[in-house]
């Protein structure tokens, strides 16, 4: 247990509703990422941080922001939540990509 | 086509059962790794491997760096080894590249 937490934990929005998800550790791992899981498709990598202030896109990034103000804490930003973003996010950390990777509970998120 | 390949997509044994896992990449890396995701959806990690094989209790994770190919083995499965299990492999950025993983089912 790598001490990750996400809230929320399960989220039914509107679509053009802004929305954040947290994922907060308890670590000090430096790398924090943003991955969401849907049918089909492995988990995909939305956006990721290296370190405080340090972020940067991943393959799937387009309609979400991140913030990295502290250590401990990665926010992910669904400016104007639409319904294709319907889908488990898991938050995941890390002391690097050759290092074994904790992941968040996940949360769900619902866009009607 | 993907970068990362598993097979089977889905799985059934018996209990007791000696249970194979493949996974199949088509880009250079560094380390692979396997995860697997419960049924309530948490994921944890299993195995990360570089080279060789590594063995934890009754799962085995093999790689062959040269044919791009791994294989996470199940011995004397149980009916709560069932779970996604998920290859995911670290190329150069550094940016795990997840497999869509494989869904295994063991009865009693």
């Amino acid at each position: 247990d790598a001490g990750i937490t996400q809230s929320p934990r399960h989220k039914v929005t509107e679509t053009g509703t802004p929305v954040t998800l947290r994922c907060h550790q308890t670590e000090n791992h430096r790398y924090m990422y943003w991955y969401r899981q849907d049918p089909g498709h492995g988990l995909r990598l939305i956006h990721y941080s290296y370190g405080v202030k340090d972020t940067d896109k991943g393959e799937v990034s387009d309609g979400y922001s991140v913030s990295r103000s502290k250590t401990e804490d990665f926010l992910l930003t669904l400016e104007s939540a639409t319904s294709s973003q319907t889908s488990v996010y898991f938050c995941a950390v890390t002391s690097g990509a050759v290092y074994e990777q904790y992941f968040g509970p996940g949360t769900r998120l619902t866009v009607t | 086509k993907n970068e990362v390949e598993q097979s089977p997509q889905n799985l059934t044994a018996q209990e007791g059962e000696f249970i194979t896992i493949n996974c199949s990449y088509s880009v250079g890396i560094s380390a692979l790794h396997w995860l697997q995701q419960h049924p309530g959806g948490g994921i944890v990690s299993l195995f990360m491997l570089s080279s060789g094989k590594k063995k934890h209790g009754r799962l085995i994770a093999t790689i062959n760096i040269q044919e791009k190919h791994s294989s996470l083995h199940i011995t004397a499965s149980h009916p709560r080894d069932s779970a996604v299990y998920i290859c995911a492999v670290v190329p150069p950025s550094d940016k795990l590249i997840f497999g869509t993983g494989t869904r295994l089912q063991v009865f009693p």
